[in-house]
């Protein structure tokens, strides 16, 4: 019964370089966020995936991220040319995707991100 | 502009009173509300929710109560115990508009302390 699980749990990187963010979300949950938070933020939306099509790009800050998901599972967040401002806790959710319901969101321990 | 507020940054409850944590939000699409606890390097812990076709949802200690014309929630925990004590989550989402699971709409979080 293993949860939404991400990683790595922490990464440090230098400026310029780019990162790739793992989430593994619950099994048989069709619909997949991206979230980040900011020290001293609360969580903002970055994208939403419902199998592997991503209806919801909206919340992406800049054409350096990008997110894939492939199999309707295991997905990808990959920021490129890191800059400082990226530094945040990258939170991954998953549900099961109740067209029109009410829809839990099962939230990961989070990557916590570092641009030196 | 946010759209979900929490105004109060922290609270500090004794063990076995009431703890009453806020929350306002000015989109009148919201239609889906939901509570999650975060404790720190852990992901947020989804914790109650409330359709707005209801005014009050209880699970055991925790009470979600939604006043939709004053366009403002709160959550009861009684008695409050010092395992409470971690960062409160406010979220909302427009599930029944737009026809997409919508992401969360997050409140900055109100940090509770319970103390013995």
């Amino acid at each position: 019964g293993a949860g939404v699980s991400q990683s790595p749990s922490n990464k440090v990187t230098e400026k310029g370089k780019d990162v790739e963010l793992r989430c593994d979300p619950i099994s048989g949950h069709t619909a997949l966020y991206w979230y980040r938070q900011s020290l001293g933020q609360g969580l903002e939306f970055l994208i939403y995936f419902q199998g592997n099509s991503a209806p919801d790009k909206s919340g992406l800050p800049s054409d350096r991220f990008s997110a894939e998901r492939t199999g309707g599972s295991v997905s990808t967040l990959t920021i490129q040319r890191t800059q400082q401002e990226d530094s945040a806790v990258y939170l991954c959710a998953s549900s099961p995707g109740l067209a029109g319901g009410l829809d839990t969101q099962y939230f990961g321990p989070g990557t916590r991100l570092t641009v030196l | 502009d946010q759209q979900v507020k929490q105004n109060s940054p922290s609270l500090s409850v004794q063990e076995g009173r009431i703890s009453i944590l806020n929350c306002d939000y000015t989109n009148s699409m919201f239609d889906y509300f939901l509570w999650y606890k975060k404790y720190p390097a852990e992901g947020p812990t989804f914790l109650i929710s409330i359709s707005s076709i209801k005014d009050k949802n209880e699970d055991g200690r925790f009470t979600v109560f939604l006043n939709k014309s004053a366009k403002h929630l709160s959550l009861h925990i009684v008695p409050s115990q010092p395992g409470d004590s971690a960062v409160y989550f406010c979220a909302a989402s427009a599930r029944r508009y737009g026809g997409s699971q919508g992401n969360l709409i997050f409140g900055k979080g109100t940090k509770l302390s319970v103390k013995p």
